[in-house]
């Protein structure tokens, strides 16, 4: 298994500013994801985070908006940038050990933006 | 693109009495998954079912994959307050976990 950690939890951002979210996995994992779900709602796959290479984006997600990194097998970012009241949602970061196997996932990053 | 469709929305049900949630994807699946994600919490694995046909169990919830891959569901026999969540299935497209728009439990004692 693996325990992923995300900080910051939560934060109320001002419109036209951007956040960056951190995940740290305590074991080498081979795929790191992002994902985005609205309260209530179903989880929409952001990308998957590359170690040392550009992420794989989703449709409807570009570079520019979030972009992402991961330097190492254990970490990641999420940067949201020039944020709007529709990007308020709740980030999640997760990691899998490759193949068909689960994903783990952090508690998520709740953002406000007003 | 690739879809996970997912049904009910919503269940509200009286304790002990059963619930079922069901998948359905356009195409063929490499494997499904599925997740509780408890109030305020984050999604937890349940499970995985990988062949055709394939029925596993796990204590009072039994999980099913169609013969085709292209569905599954998840039965839980006299519901708890403990069994009060959101869950999700995923079908696994390559690499990537598509989830399904998830089923909300709520269970009333």
């Amino acid at each position: 298994s693996a325990v992923i950690s995300q900080k910051p939890s939560r934060d109320i951002c001002q419109r036209g500013t951007s956040l960056t979210i951190q995940c740290q996995v305590d074991s080498q994992v081979t795929m790191m994801f992002w994902y985005r779900q609205q309260p209530g709602q179903s989880l929409t796959l952001i990308a998957t985070a590359n170690q040392g290479s550009e992420a794989t984006y989703e449709s409807g997600f570009v570079i520019d908006k979030f972009p992402i990194s991961r330097p190492n097998l254990t970490f990641s970012t999420l940067t949201v940038s020039n944020m709007s009241p529709e990007d308020s949602s709740i980030y999640l970061c997760s990691a899998g050990t490759g193949g068909p196997g689960e994903l783990f996932f952090g508690e998520g990053s709740r953002l406000t933006v007003l | 693109g690739q879809q996970v469709m997912q049904i009910p929305q919503y269940q509200h049900v009286q304790e002990g009495e059963d619930f079922t949630t069901y998948c359905n994807s356009s195409t063929t699946l490499s494997n499904i998954q599925w997740y509780k994600q408890r109030p305020g919490g984050h999604p937890v694995f349940l499970i995985q079912l990988v062949k055709s046909g394939e029925v596993k169990k796990q204590k009072r919830l039994t999980f099913q994959f169609g013969e085709a891959k292209k569905n599954s569901s998840l039965h839980i026999t006299a519901t708890q307050t403990t069994d009060v969540g959101t869950y999700f299935c995923a079908g696994r497209y390559g690499n990537k976990l598509v989830f399904g728009a998830g089923t909300i439990l709520r269970v009333k004692s």
